[in-house]
């Protein structure tokens, strides 16, 4: 069974950049899509984007279009999110998460929306002077 | 703003059924039959309970069930048991291949 573990917390100064990683333990999701989820504190769930490495895709919310890079490293089973540019409003627990594989009427593939299964435990990002 | 409508908080007493609505537009939850629900308590990640309007994961029990009406999605949760107090969204496609959740709702089982 495969699970995410996610890179410790962070605390980082205004302007400065974060790098968070989610490293699938028990098997790979190369065949899967990689959401990348933010909650703030006391707030609800925020998608940010995603990752599809078998196809090369990537989507960014706009919110965070420039700000926000998604990569793999498949030899490592390893997804990264890196934001820049932090500001306070960015202190959050970020979490990746592994989308299921939605069958249409002719093919399946992998997609964000088919129920998130698999969850990584959180990452806490601290943005303080 | 979450994109998706949800009430802050639903209670229940233990043994009842209640209900939490998910309230969209065309462009997600009435035009995709790809809702979830996800449980999370205090501190935890969430947790998948369902997918695609009405289907449960592996080990979800059958007291949650899902269903949609237009823009409007519902979770069900009967027989309420006290570790089923926990906050849950909802999620929606939302067109070219993205999602939204909604904005969360507090179950207190009284």
């Amino acid at each position: 069974q495969v699970q995410l573990v996610q890179s410790g917390a962070e605390v980082k100064k205004p302007g400065s950049s974060v790098k968070v990683s989610c490293k699938a333990s028990g098997g790979t999701f190369s065949n899967n899509a990689i959401s990348w989820v933010r909650q703030a504190p006391g707030q609800g769930l925020e998608w940010m984007g995603g990752i599809i490495p078998i196809y090369g895709v990537i989507n960014y919310v706009q919110k965070f279009q420039g700000r926000v890079t998604f990569t793999t490293d498949e030899s490592t089973s390893t997804a990264y999110m890196e934001l820049r540019s932090l500001r306070s409003e960015d202190a959050a627990v970020y979490f990746c998460a592994r989308g299921g594989v939605y069958c249409g009427s002719s093919s399946c593939y992998p997609a964000y929306y088919d129920g998130m299964d698999v969850w990584g435990q959180g990452t806490t990002v601290t943005v303080a002077s | 703003q979450p994109a998706l409508t949800q009430p802050a908080s639903v209670s229940g007493s233990p043994g009842q059924s209640i209900t939490i609505s998910c309230t969209g537009t065309s462009s997600d939850v009435g035009g995709y039959n790809l809702v979830s629900w996800y449980q999370q308590h205090p501190g935890k990640a969430p947790k998948l309970m369902i997918f695609e309007v009405t289907k449960r994961p592996s080990g979800v029990s059958d007291r949650f069930s899902g269903s949609k009406s237009g823009d409007t999605a519902s979770l069900t949760i009967s027989g309420l048991q006290a570790e089923d107090e926990a906050n849950y969204f909802c999620c929606s496609c939302a067109g070219s291949g993205t999602v939204v959740f909604g904005g969360g709702t507090k179950l207190t089982v009284l």
